[in-house]
């Protein structure tokens, strides 16, 4: 099965502090993605990753930042964290279609979520 | 860009009954459809999804979606729903660019 791991899977922090959520994925899909969801407005793209040292800002981006140094990794900062920014975090992967693997082009497949609560 | 729209926000039914969510979406091009499901706790998992083909897909736990182009929608069926079916549910899309865009959720409660 396609793996995505997530961690940590709760986190509390205080305001003005810089955090980073981890992902790492072990089938080596070129797209990686990170989500926000909060009540009533579904899941947000925040970022998201075509492949190695390629990193693009989603509708959310303001307040975060990533870097893909390698296939597996796409984390997740939080350069000074607000109390806007208390949410749960999912990382997904999705990979180019005729790459092979598990599932067809354009399915992601989703982590387990991070908790944050700012405080 | 694209944008999403689902209809109900909470939905209470009883076992036995029939599903239906309603999905919406804008975008002038070709679109690859989704519907995610969240268990309470969970992650996202994928429903089903329409890339090209017959409109009516099918499935897993008994679900079936119809893509209507002409109605830029597709709506999410259940005939006979379960307890074990109460969690949210989320209609997405994407094209070729790969980027995911979600509707707000559909809350669906299921009483024994």
């Amino acid at each position: 099965d396609a793996e995505i791991t997530q961690s940590p899977r709760h986190k509390i922090t205080e305001t003005g502090r810089q955090v980073t959520l981890a992902c790492h994925q072990t089938w080596n899909h070129n797209n990686m993605f990170w989500y926000r969801q909060d009540l009533g407005h579904g899941l947000r793209l925040i970022h998201y990753s075509y492949g190695v040292q390629d990193t693009n800002k989603g509708e959310v981006s303001d307040g975060y930042s990533v870097s893909r140094s390698n296939t597996e990794d796409l984390p997740l900062t939080l350069e000074s964290a607000a109390s806007s920014q208390t949410s749960v975090y999912f990382c997904a992967m999705s990979h180019h279609p005729g790459q092979g693997a598990e599932g067809d082009g354009t399915e992601a497949f989703f982590g387990q979520g991070t908790r944050l609560t700012v405080v | 860009a694209q944008s999403v729209s689902q209809h109900n926000h909470h939905v209470i039914l009883s076992e036995a009954a029939s599903l239906e969510l309603g999905c919406n979406y804008s975008y002038g091009g070709t679109v690859n459809l989704f519907w995610y499901v969240q268990y309470p706790g969970q992650h996202l998992q994928l429903l089903l999804k329409y890339f090209s083909g017959d409109p009516l897909v099918k499935g897993i736990k008994g679900f079936e979606a119809e893509f209507i182009k002409s109605k830029f929608s597709f709506n999410l069926r259940k005939p006979s729903v379960q307890w074990s079916d109460t969690a949210e549910y989320f209609c997405a899309v994407n094209a070729s660019d790969y980027k995911l865009s979600f509707g707000a959720g559909t809350t669906v409660t299921v009483r024994a």
